[in-house]
């Protein structure tokens, strides 16, 4: 059973270019979440998908967007790029459960380490 | 403000000794706890998950507890191996959607 997988795996940019990363989830889960993470802090939550929509959206600006397939895989997209920007980027999937609040595990990927030059 | 704090910021242990991390968090309106492991550049492996209605878990030489009242998560590990050393993250969800917010780890190495 495959993991959460991500690509590509390492990423060089420049200032002002724009990035899409992309994220299959675990099998059988159908939400995926997208986390920032800095050199030496942990994960910060940027957004989570659920039936190709936006349900949840952390403390990022609109540079950061994204998009859910119907086959629940999902894109980061990162616009206008700053250096700031650079950070591992982790994706994340769960199973919705069938109530609320949802209570699953997360499962991580390995992540996209985004260098901004 | 929701917040999550992990104390210490890292530790060296000797092998074979027990060992604990603390993770404190603001608003004890947490739906659940998650510990996770991250090894140098590599993406996070849950270790253990607390609902907010159980008060621990364990798995294997890994127990975690949960005192929501305290605003406080503990991980225990016993009889400590090099392969530990690692990164120790906590995270609370605080959304019912399960969205975590996480501390900066603890940074732990275990010596032969």
């Amino acid at each position: 059973d495959a993991g959460v997988t991500q690509s590509p795996t390492h990423l060089i940019k420049t200032r002002g270019q724009q990035v899409t990363l992309r994220c299959s989830p675990k099998s059988g889960h159908d939400t995926v979440s997208w986390y920032q993470q800095a050199l030496g802090q942990g994960p910060q939550f940027i957004f989570q998908y659920y039936e190709e929509e936006e349900r949840q959206r952390g403390n990022f600006p609109d540079r950061f967007s994204g998009h859910q397939f119907p086959n629940y895989s999902s894109e980061l997209n990162v616009n206008a790029l700053l250096l700031g920007d650079s950070a591992l980027y982790l994706c994340a999937s769960s199973r919705r459960t069938s109530g609320f609040p949802a209570t699953d595990t997360q499962y991580f990927g390995p992540g996209t380490r985004l260098t901004v030059l | 403000k929701q917040e999550v704090t992990q104390i210490p910021a890292a530790l060296s242990v000797p092998e074979g000794e027990n060992l604990v991390l603390n993770c404190s968090f603001t608003d004890s309106a947490i739906y659940n706890l998650q510990w996770f492991r991250q090894d140098p550049g590599k993406g996070l492996t849950s270790l253990l998950l607390i609902q907010s209605s159980q008060r621990e878990q364990t798995s294997g030489r890994l127990n975690a507890s949960l005192d929501k009242s305290s605003g406080r998560s503990t991980l225990y590990i016993a009889a400590s191996q090099p392969g530990d050393s690692a990164t120790y993250l906590c995270a609370a969800a605080y959304s019912g959607y399960s969205t975590l917010t996480f501390g900066k780890g603890t940074m732990l190495l275990v010596s032969p």
